[in-house]
């Protein structure tokens, strides 16, 4: 069955400080990857998704960049966090259009202070 | 561009009361429609979800929700709610154009004795 793993599940940095949050999927291939954050009164905010290997799409111009190194693996990085980065950020994954669902990681709690 | 509304924030229902979550989208296309459901601690669980064919979904935990393409609306019911109902409810539309899944802001929904 595909399982999904997002780490870490808190974390607390300071401002200025680089990120990195990583996100693997298990048993399925080619997926398409997601990062969404959720801020307060804001909602689920889809941040990156990726249809393949080093292909990344950006949704909202930011403090954020997203990699995609190996079919299964999505990264949300920063090289310098800003207290509006807090959130909680998820990451996703579908197969086929669309029209499939997206299946959700745990999640990241991310406070920067 | 595409957008997804909950109208709601915040609902406050009794339990064995009636729920309606209302959603709005705007998108040129029939789009994919989704219901997911956050309860606390948890990651993100779908509810439903709508393609095509009949407008009236089933999904789990007793929930339904009524396709209106006239209203540009997929709004959740539920005909009597359950205290372990309470959570964060999010629609979201998947666009066809390209992977993409929109979440509205969310609605969280307080059950009360």
């Amino acid at each position: 069955s595909q399982t999904i793993h997002q780490w870490p599940a808190t974390l607390v940095q300071p401002v200025g400080s680089p990120l990195s949050l990583e996100c693997t999927v298990e048993g399925t291939s080619n997926p398409n990857l997601y990062w969404y954050r959720q801020a307060a009164g804001r909602g689920l905010q889809l941040l990156f998704y990726s249809v393949g290997i080093g292909q990344i799409s950006s949704e909202v111009p930011q403090n954020l960049s997203a990699s995609r190194p190996q079919d299964r693996q999505f990264i949300l990085s920063s090289k310098k966090l800003l207290l509006s980065d807090s959130g909680f950020y998820l990451c996703a994954w579908s197969v086929g259009g669309t029209g499939s669902r997206a299946f959700f990681g745990q999640g990241t709690r991310l406070t920067v202070v | 561009a595409q957008s997804v509304t909950q109208p709601d924030i915040h609902i406050t229902v009794s339990e064995g009361a009636s729920l309606e979550l209302r959603c709005n989208y705007s998108y040129g296309a029939t789009p994919y429609l989704f219901w997911y459901v956050q309860s606390p601690g948890q990651g993100l669980q779908l509810l439903l979800k709508y393609f095509s064919g009949d407008t009236l979904v089933q999904g789990i935990k007793g929930f339904e929700a009524e396709f209106k393409r006239s209203q540009s609306s997929f709004n959740l019911r539920k005909p009597s709610v359950h205290w372990s109902d309470a959570a964060e409810y999010f629609c979201a539309v998947g666009i066809s154009s390209g992977n993409q899944f929109y979440f509205g802001t969310g609605t969280s929904l307080t059950v009360i004795p």
